[in-house]
């Protein structure tokens, strides 16, 4: 079965870097790419960005451009986000979920990691 | 546009119907049929409920229905129960090649 599994729970001082992976199993890694999502506390979901596991292209959100880098491995079927210069307004849950280049839609997630900025 | 525009809360009574609106514009919601719903439950990861407009992933209840007219998409969920008490969001594709989410809804049952 589809599994998507994250990385821990991580405290960061302001203008620290995090770096959330995503190991996944059950599929043909290759054949989807992998967005990230993240919800800040009280707010919704937050479109960060989109990475074509095939290919490694990429697409950011405007917001996020600049300040944060997805990649894959393809020898251990993981996803990473990095996010560069962390705010306190970076705080939330971020997640993982796969979808399909020319499809519109995310049909696994992880369970989510939430990023702590603390000083 | 930082978020497609939802109603923050609406409530129904246990076997109702609610409808919830998701706004956009013509380079997102009316310019592709590629708007999909999330529920997310407190403490969870969304889960898929509709995708491209008005299809239900499998295993997905068919209590749950979704349409779009003009920049407006709909989310639809009929004999409403308790554990459809949850946070909703409508996603979609845009024309920067991007995507966007709405603002959220959240769906209390009386």
């Amino acid at each position: 079965q589809v599994q998507m599994v994250q990385s821990g729970a991580e405290v960061k001082k302001p203008e620290a870097s995090v770096k959330v992976s995503c190991k996944t199993s059950g599929y043909s890694f290759t054949t989807y790419g992998f967005i990230w999502v993240r919800r800040a506390p009280g707010q919704g979901l937050e479109w960060v960005g989109w990475i074509n596991t095939y290919d490694g292209d990429t697409i950011y959100a405007p917001r996020f451009q600049g300040r944060v880098t997805m990649t894959t491995d393809t020898s251990t079927n993981t996803g990473y986000m990095e996010l560069n210069s962390l705010t306190y307004d970076d705080t939330a849950v971020y997640y993982c979920a796969r979808g399909r280049a020319g499809y519109y839609h995310f049909d696994y997630w992880g369970q989510g990691t939430l990023v702590t900025v603390s000083s | 546009q930082s978020a497609l525009t939802q109603p923050a809360s609406v409530s129904g009574s246990p076997g109702q119907s609610i409808t919830i609106s998701c706004t956009g514009t013509s380079s997102d919601v009316g310019g592709y049929n590629s708007v999909s719903w999330y529920q997310q439950s407190p403490g969870k990861a969304p889960k898929l409920i509709i995708y491209d407009v008005n299809n239900r992933p499998s295993g997905v209840s068919p209590r749950f229905s979704g349409s779009k007219s003009g920049n407006t998409a709909s989310l639809t969920i009929s004999g409403l129960r308790a554990d459809d008490e949850a946070d909703y969001f409508c996603n979609s594709f845009t024309s920067s090649v991007t995507y966007i989410f709405g603002s959220g809804t959240t769906v209390t049952v009386l």
